[in-house]
């Protein structure tokens, strides 16, 4: 499958517990988003990679949240001490500069993050 | 800033016509538009973009969409529905000059009836 995976698909957690979710993005793609999706609205900007380079970041990551992209591939989205309104559906996308046909980004299937 | 409008929470066609789904945007400079189509508890699905050249431009399953400078425009179309088209649509902006990050409309659910 080539194409964006997320891990885990769901996460049921309690109240004050920290979390971590993974992306892997398109095995060519040089950029990576984190986006945060509640019931009935559109995906909200959290963060962007340029390779392992975190460029930009929401006012909407609070100091509770922080991205990773080590080496530029993979990359993971952490949330200390969750809240019950961190849930949401939490969506990775990857895109590439490097063809100038593309500008699309694409996703992964999403992590549904429920705090209990 | 950058935003995006879809002013119809929910629009609802019969199968075999035609459909229209709105979406205005601001940015400060040029703008890149993109259509994606998300079903119950999935991602994203990429539809179509523009980028240059021809304000029409055609993407998967037969949508098309016509960028209209003038009126900041970018409405979604389909000239006959089908009843697997009922989806959640999103309409997208990224500015070419300022950033990476895509900013989402609200969406507009499709429901398409047979």
């Amino acid at each position: 499958d080539t194409g964006v995976s997320q891990d885990p698909r769901h996460k049921i957690t309690k109240r004050g517990q920290n979390v971590t979710f993974r992306c892997d993005p398109i095995s060519e793609h040089n950029r990576l988003y984190w986006y945060r999706q509640t019931l009935g609205q559109g995906p909200e900007f959290l963060t962007y990679f340029q390779n392992e380079a975190q460029l930009e970041k929401s006012r909407l990551l609070s100091d509770r949240f922080s991205a990773e992209r080590p080496k530029g591939s993979f990359s993971t989205l952490e949330i200390q001490r969750t809240e019950q309104g961190d849930s949401a559906m939490y969506l990775c996308a990857s895109s590439s500069d490097r063809d100038r046909s593309h500008h699309e980004a694409f996703f992964g299937q999403g992590t549904r993050l429920t705090v209990v | 800033a950058q935003s995006v409008a879809q002013p119809e929470d929910q629009v609802n066609v019969a199968e075999g016509n035609p459909l229209t789904v709105k979406c205005t945007y601001s940015v400060s400079g040029n703008p890149y538009l993109f259509w994606y189509v998300q079903y119950p508890n999935r991602g994203l699905q990429f539809l179509l973009k523009y980028i240059t050249g021809d304000n029409l431009v055609k993407g998967s399953y037969g949508f098309e969409a016509e960028f209209n400078k003038s009126q900041t425009s970018f409405p979604l179309k389909k000239p006959s529905a089908l009843v697997s088209d009922s989806a959640l649509y999103f309409c997208a902006v990224r500015d070419r000059n300022y950033g990476q990050n895509f900013v989402f409309g609200p969406g507009t659910r499709l429901s398409v009836l047979p």
